[in-house]
């Protein structure tokens, strides 16, 4: 069946410095979602992707969809501490748009 | 509008007991599906539904058991618990080509 991979599996870094989660999947994706889920919280949608190669931008936060929509990345410019949690990414493939198939996560840590 | 609502949010059980999770939605979702993340883990997939009356299992189905008589509800069953279905159970809803929403979770103990 589908997989998709996360890497890295924990990240810590200093207050400011940047932050990048890359996704990989075992299949071609139809879209992909990024989620962030906070200590002790739900996970929380960010971002969908539906194009090749996309670039989309949320403030600090740039998600890029790859040309072969096999992959996808999440990067964080100048880390805050409110950017603490665990950030995973899901897909859909194989022409479902209900499977929803989740990466294991990146536990991201910001040192004040 | 609620979203989606679960039921409890903890529960120790002892080994051998069986309970059932509740999940509702009001956004009129048809897709429906049941998580279970582990200390430290990703979302591992146990049953999900594409509508009432419709239900397929995921990657770890084992244990577990649900149903899906109307579009709100979607419960999950445990009939034997098991320490090693000691973990935290959220219950998700989406549509067709949209994010999912997820409940708050339900942390469950078996001891």
């Amino acid at each position: 069946g589908q997989q998709v991979m996360q890497i890295p599996q924990y990240q810590h870094v200093q207050e400011g410095e940047d932050f990048t989660t890359y996704c990989n999947s075992s299949t071609t994706l139809s879209n992909i979602q990024w989620y962030k889920q906070r200590p002790g919280g739900h996970p929380v949608f960010l971002i969908q992707l539906v194009k090749s190669g996309e670039v989309k931008k949320q403030k600090r936060l740039t998600f890029q969809f790859g040309e072969a929509k096999k992959n996808s990345s999440l990067h964080i410019t100048a880390t805050q501490t409110t950017d603490v949690g665990t950030y995973f990414c899901a897909g859909h493939s194989g022409g479902s748009n209900y499977k929803l198939t989740f990466g294991k996560g990146t536990l991201l840590t910001v040192n004040p | 509008n609620a979203g989606v609502t679960q039921t409890p949010k903890f529960r120790i059980l002892k080994i051998g007991q069986s309970m059932t999770l509740q999940c509702t939605q009001d956004m009129n979702h048809n897709y429906m599906y049941w998580y279970r993340q582990d200390p430290g883990m990703g979302l591992k997939l146990i049953y999900y539904s594409v509508g009432a009356g419709i239900t397929d299992k995921g990657e770890v189905p084992n244990g577990y058991n649900v149903s899906r008589s109307t579009t709100e509800d979607f419960p999950l069953r445990l009939e034997l618990a098991a320490p090693s279905q000691t973990s935290v159970y959220f219950c998700a809803s989406k549509d067709r080509d949209t994010e999912a929403f997820f409940g708050q979770g339900t942390r469950l103990t078996v001891v």
